[in-house]
């Protein structure tokens, strides 16, 4: 079954980096992701997709403090130089032949 | 400039019917892969259901012969009709855009949906 798991919540300090993880399940380590970002009160909006051997590419508009990158199952969101405006929720999303896969979310907490 | 922008959301008793619409510009929703995606507030992201520009759609389990997708390509509109309403049902709707039938790209910003006696 075609699942995605990210960790519930990450925090880091203004103006460091941070490493988001969307992990894939078993037997799909080959399959593209795109990261999606909500903030408070929001819809969501498209980051990036990221493909199985780090190539990404990013929405219109998205800074180039959002980076990608891919280690056999795990998909990473890289965001360096953290703004407030970056504490949100960060999803992860795959697909597969009808049907459509959410990751729980991370909730991104900037102290 | 795209932009998704939903309607139609509100306070629906069990049991009942609601459409939600979602107005596209920037776009032809003709041309373009659609689809709904919901939240329950507070809880993350579930897709409803997809459709492709040429027609075929898909419906989550959990929505499935009780939701129909549709669009109207002369007013660019975009359509959820969702049918015997269940309190689960209760979330915020998100139509989006669905590049090659994969990812969500654009989004709207939402329409509540609240399902209660």
């Amino acid at each position: 079954q075609l699942v995605v798991t990210q960790s519930p919540s990450a925090s880091a300090s203004l103006g460091a980096s941070v490493n988001l993880t969307c992990t894939l399940s078993s037997g799909h380590s080959n399959y593209a992701i795109a990261w999606l970002q909500q903030q408070p009160e929001k819809g969501p909006r498209y980051l990036m997709y990221l493909k199985s051997d780090g190539s990404h590419d990013k929405g219109i508009g998205i800074p180039d403090r959002f980076s990608g990158a891919s280690s056999g199952a795990e998909r990473y969101l890289t965001i360096s130089s953290l703004q407030f405006e970056d504490e949100a929720d960060y999803y992860c999303q795959t697909w597969g032949t009808g049907t459509w896969v959410f990751g729980g979310g991370t909730k991104l907490t900037v102290l | 400039e795209v932009q998704l922008v939903e309607s139609g959301g509100g306070l629906i008793q069990p049991g009942g019917s609601l459409r939600l619409s979602c107005a596209v510009s920037g776009f032809t929703v003709s041309s373009k892969y659609m689809s709904w995606v919901r939240q329950v507030p507070g809880k993350g992201l579930e897709w409803v259901s997809v459709t492709y520009a040429g027609g075929r759609t898909y419906y989550a389990d959990s929505v499935q012969g009780r939701f129909t997708i549709s669009r109207d390509n002369s007013k660019n509109l975009f359509y959820l009709q969702m049918s015997s309403l269940r309190a689960e049902d209760t979330a915020v709707y998100y139509c989006a855009t669905v590049l090659l039938g994969s990812y969500f790209d654009y989004w709207g910003q939402g329409t509540l949906v609240t399902v209660s006696s």
